[in-house]
């Protein structure tokens, strides 16, 4: 399978806690981009990278949030003193870049529980 | 199985009935629209695309209509099957990056 790929796919932890995912894009993507969904909503734009630039965070929630792609490969999602709130689906997906109206392609996601 | 014109947040559909999905979008400005469906404990799938100088576009079984005066977007699914059961949701791209879902239709297929 040559889709996103995210690790993990669920993620239990304490309130407090620092939680990291991570997000394999589709190899020949340069564009990947982070998203949250909570239950019965769309997703909600988070951030996004072009190659290893972010080039968007407005969006992320918090400044306990922060999003890295350090090769322009893979990338990482991390949430600092996780909070209830926090409970989501933190979905990742890529696009080929710099070509007008190409598709967003989403991975399944990682479901993070905080308790 | 249709909600012509409306956003129904929930459809029931005969096995082997047409479907048709309603969405609403916001912004006048977004030039590129895009269905997803989305199936439990997974992320959104790609179904179709279409960009604002259409109104119409085919793929397999499914049809999508833009009607960019009233803002509106339609899915249509020809020969519903018990595998289209699912969330479906459009998104616009108002700018050249950020995807902005609409409310999600959980259309379900009665055998």
């Amino acid at each position: 399978d040559t889709g996103v790929s995210q690790d993990p796919r669920h993620k239990i932890t304490k309130r407090g806690q620092n939680v990291t995912f991570r997000c394999d894009p589709i190899s020949e993507h340069n564009r990947l981009y982070w998203y949250r969904q909570t239950l019965g909503q769309g997703p909600e734009f988070l951030t996004y990278f072009q190659n290893e630039a972010q080039l968007e965070k407005s969006r992320l929630l918090s400044n306990r949030f922060s999003a890295e792609r350090p090769k322009g490969s893979f990338s990482t999602l991390e949430i600092q003193r996780t909070e209830q709130g926090d409970s989501a689906m933190y979905l990742c997906a890529s696009s080929l870049g710099g070509q007008i109206n190409q598709p967003q392609h989403f991975g399944d996601g990682t479901r993070l529980s905080i308790l | 199985g249709e909600s012509v014109g409306l956003h129904l947040p929930t459809l029931s559909v005969q096995e082997g009935d047409n479907s048709i999905i309603n969405c609403a979008y916001s912004n006048s400005a977004s030039d590129y629209f895009i269905w997803y469906k989305q199936e439990s404990g997974k992320g959104p799938q790609f179904i179709i695309d279409i960009r604002s100088n259409m109104d119409k576009r085919q793929g397999q079984r499914v049809t999508v209509l833009l009607n960019k005066t009233v803002k509106h977007l339609s899915l249509q699914i020809a020969a519903t099957q018990p595998g289209d059961s699912a969330v479906y949701f459009c998104a616009e791209i108002p700018n050249d990056y950020k995807l902005s879902f609409g409310a999600g239709t959980t259309v379900t297929v009665r055998a």
